[in-house]
């Protein structure tokens, strides 16, 4: 199944602003939206944006989600030491009937 | 508070059948959508197959015909039947619980490795 496009890395100084893009169709976050995952080395990864744009319980406000038309981006305002970790974004594809992750995105806060 | 925790994993030779199990608390697996997504080893995220608390199935073309995901209400677990294993699912297999309208992965778990290794 084919995934969403995420650029492979991306470097922002400490307090800078990142932002994260994430490309699909509109089978997927064109019509739907893309909801964004935070992963830490050696740990899971944690849901800090749904699809919809709200952030769940305990994620900072720095963290935003926006969408145009098939190019969903995360953006993360005064960056901070811990945001330094790999960014995924993932979408329902009606096409496909199966759900979609991007490559994933490496953030390093320098 | 929901939890999942994976069990199961561990080394395997191609074309065995191991089956991994998550154990929900804090919801129950027959009223929403529960999956597995898996990571090889530096690689990303893959999703693998959810289900559906109503019977609702669905598999990546990676794993069709050869996974199989259920569910045991009394226990409140979901199961990941994988037979035909090859060299290329060797991965840590995360069980994951998605929101109630079924589009976004909410809660995880700290997955389980499964390596697959003649």
């Amino acid at each position: 199944q084919a995934g969403l496009t995420q650029p492979p890395s991306v470097s922002k100084g400490l307090r800078e602003t990142a932002t994260l893009t994430c490309t699909g169709d509109n089978n997927n976050v064109g019509g739907r939206g893309a909801a964004w995952l935070q992963q830490h080395q050696g740990h899971p990864p944690k849901l800090i944006s749904y699809r919809n744009y709200s952030r769940p319980s305990g994620i900072p406000e720095r963290f935003s989600a926006s969408r145009s038309r098939d190019t969903a981006s995360l953006i993360i305002t005064g960056l901070q030491p811990e945001d330094e970790a790999d960014y995924y974004c993932s979408a329902w594809d009606v096409g496909l009937s199966a759900w979609v992750f991007g490559g994933g995105t490496k953030l390093t806060v320098l | 508070e929901v939890q999942l925790v994976e069990s199961g994993g561990g080394l395997f030779l191609p074309g065995g059948s191991p089956r991994l199990s998550c154990a929900a608390s804090g919801f129950t697996v027959s009223s929403t959508y529960v999956g597995w997504v898996r990571q090889a080893p530096g690689k990303g995220l893959e999703w693998v197959s959810v289900l559906h608390g109503g019977g609702q199935t669905y598999y990546a073309d990676s794993v069709k015909g050869r996974f199989t995901i259920s569910s045991d209400i009394r226990s409140n677990t979901v199961y990941l039947q994988m037979d035909s294993l090859r060299v290329e699912d060797t991965a840590v297999y995360y069980c994951a619980k998605l929101e109630n309208s079924g589009y976004d992965f909410d809660s995880w778990g700290r997955g389980i490795l499964v390596a697959v290794s003649s």
